[in-house]
């Protein structure tokens, strides 16, 4: 099976400028969870889906948004870039989002540069 | 909210017995995560604790105490290729949240 996917893999973006990032869960997994990653820091939590529906939302701006789709992929919008949101930003895939659950498993990121 | 201490670095030798700790204040808890990653890679899945106590895999083993805010993951048998980023990270009662700390960078020596 395949493992969580993310597109694109880098990306160079301007000031002002939005992006969107997608993401692909591990077939069968129903929620998927954002973070961002500053180089030398630990991810942050940035929102969690599960079944379309937004579960958790960590301290980011409303320029942050997000959505998941019917087949439980996910994207993530941010607009008016500002040059702190260059970061890698990670996708995690669980199973379910209820509390028993613990597997999560990152994609392998997709690299944001903000010009 | 949470907060994560972790060392920023440790150095060990190839072979050898490292431990890496970890507190945490936590205004909910639901579980401390254990994860590596290689730089410019993504975080790789370690271990899970959230009852009291050691668990084990392999070379790998973490350790919890609730009422501490304590943990530590203790890998034996060093290798080169166990270099790498260690993150720990609480898990929110919202069960999709986890809060990480800034990661222990690991350094295995000849």
């Amino acid at each position: 099976d395949a493992g969580v996917t993310q597109s694109p893999t880098h990306l160079i973006k301007t000031r002002g400028q939005h992006v969107t990032l997608r993401c692909s869960p591990i077939s069968g997994h129903k929620s998927v969870s954002w973070y961002q990653q500053v180089l030398g820091q630990g991810p942050q939590f940035i929102f969690q889906y599960y079944e379309k529906e937004e579960r958790g939302r960590g301290n980011f701006p409303d320029r942050f948004s997000a959505r998941q789709f019917p087949n439980y992929s996910s994207e993530l919008n941010v607009n008016a870039l500002l040059l702190g949101d260059s970061a890698l930003y990670l996708c995690a895939s669980s199973p379910s989002g209820g509390a028993l659950t613990y597997e999560q498993y990152f994609g392998p990121g997709t690299r944001l540069t903000v010009t | 909210g949470q907060n994560i201490d972790q060392p920023t670095e440790m150095t060990a030798t190839e072979g050898a017995i490292v431990q890496i700790n970890c507190t945490y204040q936590t205004s909910g808890f639901n579980g401390l995560f254990w994860y590596q990653q290689h730089a410019g890679e993504a975080p790789t899945f370690l271990s899970y604790n959230v009852l009291d106590g050691l668990e084990e895999k392999g070379r790998f083993s973490s350790f919890l105490s609730r009422s501490k805010g304590y943990s530590y993951l203790l890998l034996k048998e060093l290798q080169m290729k166990d270099s790498a980023s260690y993150l720990c990270a609480v898990r929110d009662l919202d069960a999709g949240k986890s809060t990480f700390g800034d990661g222990t960078t690991l350094t295995v020596k000849p």
